[in-house]
């Protein structure tokens, strides 16, 4: 069925580090990658997106990069702050258009 | 503008009984999507709507319904509550169906004693 998995489900990096989260999707009809970010206590909220006709979309400190041969797509941090702090989600809109999002990760950006 | 609206914030009902939730989504937005969010399982996808008309389903069983009325607002009901059913449940709403991220409301947290 349709699936997307997220890992790592924890992340804990030094402030200035880079973190990557991965994810892997089933539908091969899906054609849109969004990803959302979720603080404690609030919404998810939606961070950056990407299409299938692109590979990689930066946007400031943060990129995601789509392989769909291989169905992966990622998310990239640079220099993280402490206020990157939060648990992010991968999603991928399937053929029918409903979004199936991953587990989530809890990422740490210590200080 | 107004963001998502989702009421109530906060519900505790007692096992079997039947609740509603309401979503406002934002003006022009035609989509409105509910999921439930628990510790352990993340964000669970529970339907689509989009023009009055429920375009998917998640895995959950007949005891959960929605609907979608003519101004885009949108409810969904839980009946015969059990304790499992305690989750936060999150609307989201977005401006057509396909690659279009969604705006969340902030929830409503309900607790089944």
């Amino acid at each position: 069925g349709e699936n997307v998995e997220q890992h790592p489900s924890t992340l804990s990096v030094q402030e200035g580090d880079s973190a990557v989260i991965k994810c892997t999707y089933s539908d091969s009809a899906s054609n849109y990658f969004p990803w959302y970010k979720q603080e404690l206590g609030k919404r998810p909220q939606l961070i950056i997106d990407i299409r299938s006709n692109v590979g990689e979309k930066k946007d400031q400190r943060i990129a995601v990069t789509l392989n769909k041969t291989a169905k992966h797509f990622s998310l990239h941090i640079t220099e993280t702050q402490p206020e990157d702090s939060a648990v992010y989600f991968c999603a991928a809109e399937t053929g029918g258009f409903k979004t199936i999002f991953g587990a989530g990760t809890r990422l740490f950006v210590k200080a | 503008k107004a963001g998502v609206t989702q009421t109530p914030r906060y519900l505790i009902k007692t096992r079997g009984q039947q609740v509603t939730l309401s979503c406002s989504p934002i003006s022009g937005h035609r989509s409105v999507s509910w999921y439930q969010q628990t510790p352990g399982q993340g964000l669970q996808f529970l339907f689509e709507y989009f023009s009055e008309t429920q375009r998917n389903k998640g895995n959950f069983p007949g005891r959960f319904s929605g609907r979608q009325f003519s101004n885009s607002r949108s409810e969904m009901n839980v009946s015969t509550l059990e304790l499992g059913d305690s989750a936060l449940y999150l609307c989201a709403s977005s401006l057509a169906l396909g690659e279009d991220g969604y705006t969340f409301g902030s929830g409503t947290r309900l607790t089944v004693v």
